[in-house]
């Protein structure tokens, strides 16, 4: 049973809109979130988390809303560029920033010129 | 930032044979390494943890006696596919933790595409 869920397999953007990009989870406990970007043929870089007590965090083009009771967050990118084209992946970690980290199966964003 | 390299990227073998994948920091010492497998289409499953000179831990479902780990240093650990057979064809990720106050952020790899025939 997935622990952490992307739904959304994929994403087309338009260039200059906002993406966003969603995750859900299931586990009351977890306590630190994450975003990853992957390339193709790359690992993934991390991006930007949030920890259970905040509801956002921002930076730069990039904020993660948290919605405790939703168990829903999610990762907006404005304005999109076509460089953000590339596969997202939201993780969870059960130990805060130490923890070891649960994947959802990502999200393929396209930014159309 | 912190680069993790990880050899080879590329790796297509016989059923029966054993395949080493290695993984390094390359600027900085990590005191914990993560493996993952990412299946197609699937999230990437965290295999094992492993700190600097102990044993590696693994997670529930994974054979410690296929998949074995080694960390032996804080800049490299090697994981190796032993008999490996067709269904272990996958992407393997390494990741690395400083594990210092300066930050708790993993560090991945570029990752490994087995390819058992």
């Amino acid at each position: 049973d997935q622990q952490v869920k992307q739904n959304s397999p994929s994403l087309s953007v338009q260039e200059g809109r906002i993406s966003i990009l969603n995750c859900d989870y299931t586990n009351s406990m977890f306590d630190y979130f994450l975003w990853y970007k992957k390339y193709p043929a790359e690992g993934p870089t991390f991006l930007i988390s949030i920890s259970s007590i905040k509801d956002k965090n921002e930076d730069g083009r990039f904020t993660v809303f948290l919605n405790k009771s939703a168990k829903h967050l999610s990762l907006h990118i404005v304005p999109s560029q076509p460089g953000d084209s590339a596969v997202y992946f939201c993780a969870a970690s059960l130990g805060g920033s130490q923890g070891n980290l649960i994947f959802g199966k990502g999200t393929k964003l396209s930014v159309k010129p | 930032g912190a680069v993790v390299s990880q050899h080879p990227s590329r790796v297509i073998c016989k059923s029966g044979t054993s395949v080493k994948i290695e993984c390094r920091s390359l600027d900085f010492q990590a005191t914990t390494m993560f493996w993952y497998r990412q299946f197609p289409k699937q999230s990437l499953m965290l295999m094992a943890t492993s700190n600097e000179g102990s044993k590696a831990t693994y997670e529930q479902g994974v054979e410690k006696d296929k998949f074995l780990i080694n960390h032996a240093s804080l800049t490299l650990s090697t994981l190796t596919v032993t008999s490996a057979h067709p269904e272990d064809s996958s992407f393997y990720i390494c990741s690395a933790r400083t594990g210092t106050s300066g930050g708790d952020e993993q560090f991945f790899g570029p990752g490994t595409r087995l390819t058992v025939l």
